[in-house]
């Protein structure tokens, strides 16, 4: 059961680089997410998506940006990275809002050097 | 904005203790939900709590929805190492319904 898969796991980038993280599921979710994890700062929202052609800033828009052109895909790039980026970025989704259960990938671990 | 907070952030105690972490919300809930993350792993669902004063337990868990919906509480009885990780509760909130994440607390269970 593969349920939601990030690529790649890790990566370095060098300042002002640029990269996507991609992110996949088969459990025909409706929505999706990314997530960053930073020490002491708890899981923080960057963007969603409520479906397939829609996006939605979450709690960390800014230096990111997103795309849902399939259903079962949501990818996150960075245009231009920053130290401040370096990070683990958790790609999830869940059938619904609110009060449903949210699927982790097994992140990403991103340097930006 | 709704703010999802954790006390305490990090515990450390001896295998066989209890453990308590406790999640409190800035607005009402219309549920919350528990996740468990492995060291150098991802969130993982535990449980959810939907009605005020509901009391859930897994084994050694037991999981309460405090009466007003704004505060739950996550006990872990005699504590062994695969307790070990990171407990986060989390809860729907703003117009949007999003999922909140609380700041989630650390536990270290030495052997």
């Amino acid at each position: 059961n593969a349920g939601v898969t990030q690529t790649p796991k890790f990566r370095v980038l060098k300042t002002g680089q640029s990269m996507t993280l991609l992110c996949a599921q088969d459990m025909n979710h409706e929505y999706m997410y990314w997530y960053r994890q930073d020490p002491g700062m708890g899981l923080r929202l960057i963007h969603y998506s409520v479906g397939e052609g829609t996006t939605a800033k979450g709690e960390v828009p800014d230096g990111y940006n997103v795309s849902r052109l399939k259903k079962q895909n949501f990818l996150l790039g960075l245009e231009s990275a920053a130290p401040s980026q370096t990070s683990v970025y958790f790609c999830a989704s869940s059938y619904k809002q609110g009060g449903n259960t949210i699927y982790f990938g097994e992140g990403s671990w991103l340097t930006v050097v | 904005g709704q703010q999802v907070m954790q006390i305490p952030q990090y515990q450390h105690v001896q295998e066989g203790e209890d453990f308590t972490t406790y999640c409190n919300s800035s607005t009402t809930l219309s549920n919350i939900q528990w996740y468990k993350q492995r060291p150098g792993g991802h969130p993982v669902f535990l449980i959810q709590l939907v009605k005020s004063g509901e009391v859930k337990k897994q084994k050694r868990l037991t999981f309460q929805f405090g009466e007003a919906k704004k505060n739950s509480s996550l006990h872990i009885t005699a504590t062994q190492t695969t307790d070990v990780g990171t407990y986060f509760c989390a809860g729907p909130g703003g117009a949007t319904n999003k999922l909140i994440f609380g700041t989630g607390t650390l536990l270290a269970v030495q052997p």
